[in-house]
């Protein structure tokens, strides 16, 4: 099945400073892969996704980019804010059967300092 | 448009107890999702129903966890007896059909965190 590995697994950023999370995933199949965002004692909420036949997506301060050659994906928050700390997850589906299902990364937790 | 609904939000149990956790899906979600969420690490999937069918629960630990969904919308979590590996936050989710979970479309609840003592 996919396995979905994300570093690092903490960050800390001064705020202003970008943030980059990065996440690899073994099944060249997989062709949807969103991030999540979860702040403490909350629900995941989605943050952005980006399909396999785009290379970057960007909302606002958020983008994300993939490179299916080398199987990674990255996150990257522009102009970080203290309401940016959380813990973030990317996730990866596609390909067939159960692996249609997302699977998740282990998280990194992000704290922008003020 | 009320979320998913998951009660109770938190448990605090001795090992060997019974506990069971509650989750009302998103009005028309026909797809609910059971994760597990340990301390430091992301979602993990024990079971998805599609109505009132678990049409997968290989990650469910059959020996002590069960669930069910009888009338294709509640759902219900329940692990008997509880161990201590299995403090966690349980977190329920729905989408509105099948595979929407990689268009975008999954809503997860607040969670339900157990501490098992």
């Amino acid at each position: 099945g996919e396995n979905v590995e994300q570093h690092p697994s903490t960050l800390s950023v001064q705020e202003g400073d970008s943030a980059v999370i990065k996440c690899t995933y073994s099944d060249s199949a997989s062709n949807y892969f969103p991030w999540y965002k979860q702040e403490l004692g909350k629900r995941p909420q989605l943050i952005i996704d980006i399909r396999s036949n785009v290379g970057e997506k960007k909302d606002q301060r958020i983008a994300v980019t993939l490179n299916k050659t080398a199987k990674h994906f990255s996150l990257h928050i522009t102009e970080t804010q203290p309401e940016d700390s959380a813990v973030y997850f990317c996730a990866a589906s596609g390909g067939r059967g159960s692996a249609r299902q997302l699977t998740f990364g282990s998280g990194t937790q992000l704290t922008v300092l003020p | 448009e009320a979320g998913v609904v998951q009660s109770p939000r938190y448990k605090i149990i001795e090992k060997k107890q019974p506990v069971a956790f509650w989750c009302n899906p998103i009005s028309g979600h026909n797809t609910l999702y059971w994760y597990r969420q340990n301390l430091g690490q992301g979602p993990e999937l024990l079971i998805r129903y599609e109505n009132e069918e678990a049409v997968d629960d290989s990650q469910l630990p059959k020996d002590r966890f069960s669930a069910e969904r009888l009338k294709g919308v509640d759902s219900t979590l329940k692990i008997q007896p509880a161990e201590l590996g299995d403090s966690a936050v349980y977190l329920c989710a729905s989408s509105p059909r099948p595979w929407a979970a990689s268009s975008g479309e999954l809503f997860f609840g607040e969670g339900s965190r157990l501490t098992v003592l």
